[in-house]
This record gives structure tokens, C-alpha cells and sequence, in this order.
């Protein structure tokens, strides 16, 4: 079985300039999940999708943003690049959210902003 | 709003050794997640523990969960190099659908020959 994808692998951005982050979850999940690794930030919850809807959002400016797809694909983008917005960005997919539903990890697609 | 500590966040130790990672969250969680993180890699999922004593074992690696005293640990038994690794700690908070898991700042565990 299929783990979570993430495309772009690496990335390099100058200021101000817009990315877009995808993530494929693991098929039958429905939810995927979006967090950030900063270096010495540690891993900061961005944004949660379930069944094409955001339920959740973390303590992250407006710039943030994302969908998800009929598919259960999910965007994830920024704009106005920041320098602090280099990172690793992680995202995740569970089956649902039961107690027990195991969040799962894709590689990461890393940022960096010069 | 949950609050998760780890300790310690470096830790080496030589092979064969036991030590024990220890996780505090800070209010009522009802589930408490073990990762592990290779260098530049993703995060492997290696524990979910739901309710108070709760145990999990898998080869030289056990988690426990001490909902009263709001603490899991993850102990490690006679150390092998392998194991060298990142760990992090992540407490779930559920509230009416809502789902997010909250990390701690992660142990980063080196096995020394």
C-alpha cells in the first residue's frame, strides 16, 4: 500500500514570491493534515482537511492557505514568502479522527526562502 | 490548550544501556503518539496509547501512558545503534470533531558504540 505522497521534494523561493505544496494521502483516508518543522520552531500544526473542508487551522497568518480535493488530495499554499517561512512541511493523513486513528507521515517537501 | 514537554531533549548513551524518554502534557488528552524522525527523513509513527496505563512494546522500545499524573515515557532497553533517532511525543486534542496533534520539541537519542 501507497504511503503519503508530497511534490515537490525541495524548493527554493526568493521573497515575496508564492509556493504550492501537494500531498496525496493514503488511499481510504480521508483526512490530511498539514504541519510545519522550523528549525528550533520544532513541528507546529498548520491546518486540518476532512471530506474536502478545513476543520482546523493553527496559529498561522492568513497567507497560509490550502484546499482539499473531491479525491482527498490536498494544496497547500503560501504566499508572500517570508525568510522564517523556510521549513520542512510536512503532511499527514489518518483514516479519520477515532482515538487510535494513527496520523501517518509523508517525506516532506522542504522550503527555503532566500 | 495542550501543552507538550519532553526530557530530555539530547540524550546519548552507549549501546546496551536502558534509559527512559519522559512526555508531559499540560491538560486532558485522550491520546498520547510516539514518532520516531531519521535525519532529513519523515516522522514513523511508533506508538498510540488511548487510555490511562496503557503499555506497548515493539522489539527494545515501550511506551507507557499515566493519564493522572499526565505523563507518558518511552523506555528503551539495552540500547543498539539503530535506535539512534529522534523521537518526538505528540498529544492528541479531540473536541467535537476537531483534531490536531500538538508535539513536543522531540529527544534526539544517539547510540554510542
Amino acid at each position: 500500500e501507497a504511503g503519503v505522497t508530497q511534490s515537490p521534494t525541495h524548493l527554493i523561493k526568493t521573497r515575496g514570491q508564492q509556493v504550492t505544496l501537494r500531498c496525496s494521502p493514503i488511499s481510504g483516508h480521508t483526512s490530511v493534515y498539514w504541519y510545519q518543522q522550523a528549525l528550533g520552531l520544532g513541528l507546529q500544526f498548520l491546518l486540518w482537511y476532512d471530506e474536502g473542508e478545513e476543520r482546523n487551522r493553527g496559529n498561522f497568518p492568513p497567507r497560509f492557505s490550502g484546499r482539499q480535493f473531491p479525491n482527498y488530495s490536498s494544496e497547500l499554499n503560501v504566499n508572500a514568502l517570508e525568510l522564517e517561512d523556510s521549513a520542512l512541511y510536512l503532511c499527514a493523513s489518518s483514516p479519520g479522527t477515532r482515538p487510535g486513528d494513527t496520523q501517518y507521515f509523508g517525506p516532506g517537501t522542504r522550503l527555503t526562502v532566500l | 490548550e495542550l501543552k507538550v514537554e519532553q526530557n530530555p531533549l539530547f540524550l546519548s548513551m552507549q549501546e546496551g544501556k536502558n534509559y527512559t524518554i519522559y512526555c508531559n502534557y499540560s491538560t486532558t488528552s485522550d491520546r498520547l503518539y510516539w514518532y520516531r524522525q531519521d535525519p532529513g527523513k519523515s516522522l514513523e509513527s511508533l506508538f498510540v496509547l488511548l487510555s490511562n496505563g496503557a503499555v506497548k512494546q515493539e522489539g527494545r522500545l515501550m511506551a507507557s501512558l499515566d493519564t493522572k499524573a499526565r505523563l507518558s515515557t518511552l523506555h528503551i532497553t539495552a540500547a543498539v545503534h539503530d535506535l539512534s533517532a529522534t523521537y518526538f511525543c505528540a498529544g492528541g486534542s479531540s473536541n467535537f470533531g476537531n483534531e490536531k496533534l500538538t508535539f513536543g520539541t522531540g529527544t534526539r537519542l544517539t547510540i554510542i558504540p
